[in-house]
């Protein structure tokens, strides 16, 4: 079975800072793992996608994440934050060619300080 | 593509009402998915559908939330007789086949719900 944590209900950074929202993840076999962004009022689209190729991911605006075996870890980051980030963030996990669905986590809301 | 279409955009309703939410997946997706999100509970799977046939509805609430799919274009969400606590908003979202070994997801904009 599958599952994420994301530690964090709610992240604030200040504009210009570093942004690193956290998931673990737990699978019986190898994963695949994703970060959706949702905005306000809207639904959810995703920002990157990790499928076993490389292991450092790049999405869309800016962002990227690392997948780290050994910590069963997937963190989001993006080096300087800009106020349009402001949204909630979920961390997602899948099992390939083995399970329909995708498992998601509880969002993290990141607010950007002015 | 014009991605996943969802109507309505918003409803209002009052308790004892039926509603229905309608979506459009993404021509060529053999999955689609109804997720209901809440402040409360976050983002909850519904029930699921692969080639039009419902494969899991573990996470419909109650008898009165029901879901079809009468073909590949075409998915409904009814909910009879609905309650205050239905209050949500209703996203649908696709993929393709599992076999792809792709199975990423494609959201629609959502339906606000609230019944008062």
């Amino acid at each position: 079975a599958q599952s994420v944590t994301q530690l964090g209900s709610h992240v604030s950074v200040s504009e210009g800072a570093l942004v690193l929202l956290r998931c673990n993840y737990s699978s019986s076999v190898p994963p695949y793992l994703f970060w959706y962004v949702q905005y306000p009022n809207q639904g959810l689209q995703l920002l990157l996608k990790y499928t076993s190729a490389a292991t450092l991911v790049k999405g869309i605006n800016g962002f990227e994440a690392e997948f780290k075996k050994s910590e069963t870890s997937f963190h989001l980051t993006k080096p300087s934050a800009h106020m349009s980030d402001a949204a909630e963030y979920f961390c997602a996990v899948s099992a390939p060619w083995r399970d329909d669905k995708i498992i998601f986590g509880k969002g993290t809301r990141l607010h950007i300080l002015p | 593509d014009a991605g996943v279409i969802q109507s309505p955009r918003h409803e209002v309703t009052e308790m004892g009402q039926e509603v229905t939410l309608r979506c459009k997946p993404i021509s060529g997706h053999d999955y689609l998915f109804w997720y209901r999100q809440t402040m409360m509970r976050g983002l909850e799977l519904l029930i699921y559908f692969n080639n039009n046939v419902p494969i899991d509805d573990s996470g419909m609430p109650e008898d009165r939330f029901s879901a079809k799919m009468p073909n590949a274009s075409f998915s409904t969400l009814k909910i009879q007789p609905s309650e205050p606590r239905d209050s949500a908003v209703y996203f649908c979202a696709s993929s393709q086949a599992v076999g792809t070994g792709d199975n990423e997801q494609f959201f629609g904009p959502g339906t606000r719900l609230t019944v008062l």
